[in-house]
């Protein structure tokens, strides 16, 4: 069966160090899977998907994940946090086409 | 690209009224729409599963009969939130994903707020 974990709910940094946003999946299948952010009173919006092509996938606003097997994981990461960041993420695995989605990480960004 | 429209954006309305939420798929089709309700400060709760053409799943602790979930093509899924109460204000987002390996589609949300 399906799963993913955000291992962390809640996340702060300081303007201008890095982002590590972390994502654990367990599946049978391949898997396809995607990054979402949220930012305050707004819509969801995708970030990011790995679907089987190359392993770093890049996004929109300088957010990159690296899909990797061995570990099972799809960690979000920027390398430099803008107070624009501060939202909540939310990792997905769609492989299946139905609703395998974490809990979401709540990105804090200190001036 | 896909996009799933949601209808209305905001509603306020007085206790006791029903209010129905519209989510539709624009330009693909949906067998399968998901609804949340997040609480202000709060992560996104997923409410319930919409199958076309079937009962919804919903999750443990939502009430199916005040919570009714229709979803009567593969273009339209609703939510009707019966005789709703100040503690129903919330905001609910819909979703729908395309059949293959495709993200999740979100509608803009539906701020819900009872007097």
């Amino acid at each position: 069966a399906q799963s993913v974990t955000q291992l962390d709910s809640h996340v702060s940094v300081s303007e201008g160090t890095p982002v590590l946003l972390r994502c654990n999946y367990s599946s049978s299948y391949s898997p396809s899977l995607f990054w979402y952010v949220q930012h305050p009173n707004k819509g969801l919006q995708l970030l990011l998907k790995y679907t089987s092509a190359a392993t770093l996938v890049k996004g929109i606003n300088g957010f990159e994940a690296e899909f990797k097997k061995s570990e099972t994981s799809f960690h979000l990461t920027k390398p430099s946090a803008h107070m624009s960041d501060a939202a909540e993420y939310f990792c997905d695995e769609g492989s299946q086409g139905n609703l395998i989605f974490g809990k979401g990480t709540k990105l804090s960004v200190k001036p | 690209g896909a996009v799933v429209s949601q209808h209305p954006s905001r509603v306020i309305c007085k206790s006791g009224t029903s209010v129905k939420i519209e989510c539709r798929s624009l330009d693909f089709q949906a067998t399968t729409m998901f609804w949340y309700r997040q609480f202000p400060k709060k992560s996104l709760m997923l409410m319930a599963t919409s199958n076309e053409g079937s009962k919804a799943t919903y999750e443990q602790g939502v009430e199916k009969d005040k919570f009714l979930i229709n979803h009567a093509s593969l273009t339209l899924s609703t939510l009707t939130v019966t005789s709703a109460h100040p503690e129903d204000s919330s905001f609910y987002i819909c979703s729908a994903r395309v059949p293959g390996d495709q993200p999740q589609h979100f509608g803009d949300g539906t701020r819900l707020s009872i007097l």
